[in-house]
């Protein structure tokens, strides 16, 4: 039981490329979340999914796509990085309440 | 509007000292509450949660932390304080449809326990 798995674990990006963050869960939890971790600012909420084949903003979701086609899996994208995005990113999954989260994607957009 | 508040950005405890982790928050109606702890290059795990029932909850590694509704306040707590509790903690509050568990974090408060 891997739990919630994220691939890359780290990219660095030029500005305007794009890319997909993949985040995997092998718990059969309906709803999936992905949040960005910037320093002395928390979390924050990016989009979020309450099951395949939907999915919801957050409280940062502007430059962000992201698309839930199967139920273990949760992608984010990148349609055209900027620096401002450079961030550590957490996926996360839950059945209830309680979150579990993945190990994080650190990326760097120059 | 939910929100919630850590007010230290670092707790200095030595080993073997009791520590305390402070959160207050904001929400209407009954609040989800949280815990959670970060190491370092690592992603959140789950510590605890209040949902209802007993105002004292008990979690992983010794922790709890206590419901006071009148303070709006969940306090992190450990009794005897581990090098190893060294870490970054989240406060966290429930929004939306509860069952979603859409959260809202605190900025995080780095604790440092020195031998």
């Amino acid at each position: 039981n891997a739990g919630v798995t994220q691939t890359p674990k780290f990219r660095v990006l030029k500005t305007g490329q794009s890319m997909t963050l993949l985040c995997a869960q092998d718990m059969n939890h309906e709803y999936m979340y992905w949040y960005r971790q910037d320093p002395g600012m928390g979390l924050r909420l990016i989009h979020y999914s309450v099951g395949e084949g939907t999915t919801a903003k957050g409280e940062v979701p502007d430059g962000y796509n992201v698309s839930r086609l199967k139920k273990q899996n949760f992608l984010l994208g990148l349609e055209s990085a900027a620096p401002s995005q450079t961030s550590v990113y957490f996926c996360a999954s839950s059945k209830q309440e309680t979150q579990y989260f993945g190990p994080g994607t650190r990326l760097l957009v120059l | 509007a939910q929100s919630v508040a850590q007010p230290e950005d670092q707790v200095n405890v030595a080993e073997g000292n009791p520590l305390t982790v402070k959160c207050t928050y904001s929400v209407s109606g009954n609040p989800y509450l949280f815990w959670y702890v970060q190491y370092p290059n690592r992603g959140l795990q789950f510590l605890l949660k209040y949902i209802t029932g007993d105002n004292l909850v008990k979690g992983s590694y010794g922790f709890e932390a206590e419901f006071n509704k009148s303070q709006t306040s969940f306090h992190l707590k450990k009794p005897s304080a581990l090098v190893s509790d060294s870490a970054l903690y989240f406060c966290a509050v429930s929004y939306g449809r509860r069952s979603q568990g859409n959260l809202i974090f605190g900025k995080g408060t780095k604790l440092s326990v020195k031998p």
